[in-house]
């Protein structure tokens, strides 16, 4: 049971490098999240999503875009990493946006900008 | 609006019953328990709806306070493994954004 895939586990990017964050899930769900977690500061929302082609922004979207071309995948990216993104990123997924629903999260990302 | 979790860090011994608050200034309509253990994802524990419809955990149970502005998780009889951070998530309204707690770190002693 893959559940939600984040590749990869660990960058280490310099300032102004890009890349892109990838999430799998194989539970056919329809949500998906993107948070980062900084110590002391729980899990903050980038960007979610609500079904394939999709996106809306979170509390801290700022820096971050994102896409949903096929239902399984949602990509996170950053066109200009800034040291104020070093962070472990989660991606998780819901079957739908309702409150009975719980998220499944991935094993994260940890992410370090020099 | 963030919810705030206390208490931020609770020591136990192994037995022992545990009390994790999650306070908002507005009325909530559910609360997302999840648990992380360190280098780990947040795992689900349970959710608590507006009307006291519980989902998850059969070991760990919560409540709301008579306004729905605070949601307290039970941890009874604590075991080794329940040790980690427990995150609270709340939603104001049905179906609306999940916001999450800063955290409760529980270390359970044998």
């Amino acid at each position: 049971n893959a559940g939600v895939t984040q590749t990869p586990k660990f960058r280490v990017l310099k300032t102004g490098q890009s890349m892109t964050l990838l999430c799998a899930q194989d539970m056919n769900h329809e949500y998906m999240y993107w948070y980062r977690q900084d110590p002391g500061m729980g899990l903050r929302l980038i960007h979610y999503s609500v079904g394939e082609g999709t996106t809306a922004k979170g509390e801290v979207p700022d820096g971050y875009n994102v896409s949903r071309l096929k239902k399984q995948n949602f990509l996170l990216g950053l066109e200009s990493a800034a040291p104020s993104q070093t962070s472990v990123y989660f991606c998780a997924s819901s079957l739908s946006g309702r409150s009975n629903q719980p998220q499944h999260f991935g094993d994260g990302t940890r992410l370090s900008i020099l | 609006q963030q919810p705030v979790q206390s208490p931020q860090a609770v020591i136990l011994r192994e037995g022992e019953d545990a009390v994790i608050n999650c306070s908002s200034s507005k009325a909530l309509y559910s609360v997302h328990w999840y648990r992380q253990k360190h280098g780990e994802a947040p795992v689900f524990l349970m959710i608590l709806l507006k009307g006291g419809e519980q989902k998850g955990h059969d070991k760990i149970s919560a409540s709301f306070n008579e306004k729905k502005q605070q949601s307290s998780l039970y941890l009874t009889a604590s075991q080794l493994s329940y040790s980690g951070t427990y995150f609270c998530g709340t939603e104001l309204d049905r179906d609306d954004k999940i916001i999450f707690g800063k955290g409760t770190r529980l270390h359970i002693l044998p």
